[in-house]
């Protein structure tokens, strides 16, 4: 597709379940990144995969969250025994080599989780 | 202390008059600077890019870059109410892009 895609877009699951979050990026796009934007807060970045490197995981706020990106491409961001506190809206970003500086993210639409 | 840090507002400016909106980062090896525009319930959309000091300008838009006091900024010219949205700032070091917590900006006509 010509921009990030993200699914589900809406998401209401109940408090101890776990859910799976999709992200496929722009084609061609070496990078992708997630962030989590709480309601009226700022984006707080969780995670960064840059071709077969290993990814920076340094924003992932706990054990509970993980992430892989299969192939290169889609990536898949899984949330264990959500809360409450996890409510939020997950986006997704992709980017050509971010080693140039010109090359910009451009984000989903976002996946809106609620949890009840 | 905050990576980047934003003046969270609100912002209030007439229609017709030039919006300032600032930021600051700590890490003296960021390369890059972004500003990007948010309108509520919608995802972040670029603005503009700038990686030299200086100014950089794009329509009613410049972007404004001092690496020395580690602050950039975004002027808006001749405000127009569709201009009304939370406005953020995003930095990149080596990878990694950071975002500021936005600096929500009201454009009252």
């Amino acid at each position: 597709g010509a921009g990030v895609s993200q699914s589900p877009s809406n998401k209401v699951t109940e408090k101890g379940k776990d859910v799976e979050l999709r992200c496929d990026p722009i084609s061609g796009h070496t990078a992708l990144y997630w962030y989590r934007q709480s309601l009226g807060q700022g984006l707080e970045f969780l995670i960064y995969f840059q071709g077969n490197s290993a990814p920076d995981k340094s924003g992932l706020p706990s054990d509970r969250f993980s992430a892989e990106r299969t192939g290169g491409s889609v990536s898949t961001l899984t949330i264990q025994r959500t809360q409450q506190e996890d409510s939020a809206v997950y986006l997704c970003a992709s980017s050509l080599d971010p080693g140039h500086y010109g090359n910009t993210i451009y984000f989903g639409e976002g996946s809106w989780l609620t949890v009840v | 202390q905050k990576e980047v840090e934003q003046n969270s507002g609100p912002l209030s400016v007439p229609e017709g008059a030039i919006a300032s909106l600032n930021c600051t980062y700590s890490d003296r090896g960021s390369q890059s600077f972004f500003w990007y525009r948010q309108y509520s319930g919608k995802s972040p959309e670029l603005i503009m890019f700038i990686y030299s000091n200086g100014d950089k300008e794009d329509g009613r838009f410049t972007a404004q870059l001092n690496k020395a006091s580690q602050y950039v900024s975004l002027l808006i010219r001749d405000s127009q109410p569709s201009d009304s949205a939370t406005y953020l700032c995003a930095v990149k070091g080596a990878q990694k892009l950071v975002f500021g917590q936005g600096t929500r900006l009201t454009i009252n006509p």
